[in-house]
């Protein structure tokens, strides 16, 4: 089992729909949540943050995390073609010793194309 | 303007040939890290130091060596011994370990 596994994709909406992203987990002991969002040729740009249970929204974007299920989403509302990109979960596990240093582990992103 | 900068960001170089990535930032961040991309394999962790004179492996730490001199900066050299070095390296740095990473456009390696 992968550490972080994401929906294959590629995920096609349309302009204006609902985007939605999951991912899931497989460390009972992971602490923080994130999603990149990264353009072809680009590095990845951070876009939500999430600590814990429940539904985050910022602007368009409402990130939910489930630490019972092992499961966070990202929805993007209102799809513009420029959030067409890769969307890349990471998420922090703690080491052998139970702390964290920090490391983040990715997912194999997925592709998500808004066509108008 | 805070931020993290790396150079070059297109890199060409002959196998056998050792070379020194840059990594800078100006946000004050203890903690800086360095990740290899790879087409279809997402992010992995080569190296990373949470404070100026340390650092310590990631997953794939073979083949590379950093250091950590000052705050601001974490150079990554990719030595000879890197049997595919060829890749999309990133620098991304952190306040504190937990909390956010920020990445630098990165830089583009070709070895041949």
């Amino acid at each position: 089992q992968k550490e972080v596994e994401q929906n294959s994709g590629p995920l096609s909406v349309p302009e204006g729909a609902i985007a939605s992203l999951n991912c899931t987990y497989s460390d009972r002991g992971s602490q923080s949540f994130f999603w990149y969002r990264q353009y072809s040729g680009k590095s990845p740009e951070l876009i939500m943050s999430i600590y814990s249970n429940g539904d985050k929204e910022d602007g368009r974007f409402t990130a939910q995390l489930n630490k019972a299920s092992q499961y966070v989403s990202l929805l993007i509302r209102d799809s513009q073609p420029s959030d067409s990109a890769t969307y890349l979960c990471a998420v922090i596990r703690p080491d052998a010793g139970g702390t964290s240093y920090g490391k983040l582990t990715f997912g194999q992103g997925t592709i998500l194309t808004v066509h108008p | 303007d805070g931020g993290i900068t790396q150079s070059p960001k297109y890199l060409f170089r002959k196998e056998g040939q050792n070379v020194t990535l840059s990594c800078e930032q100006n946000l004050n961040h203890d903690a800086m890290y360095w990740y290899r991309q790879d087409p279809g394999q997402g992010l992995r962790l080569i190296y990373y130091s949470q404070i100026v004179n340390d650092f310590q492996k990631g997953d794939i730490a073979e083949g590379y060596s950093v250091s950590r001199e000052k705050k601001e900066s974490f150079p990554l050299t990719v030595t000879s011994a890197q049997k595919n070095p060829t890749a999309f390296y990133l620098c991304a740095s952190s306040s504190g370990t937990g909390s956010e990473q920020y990445f630098g456009p990165g830089t583009r390696l070709t070895v041949t």
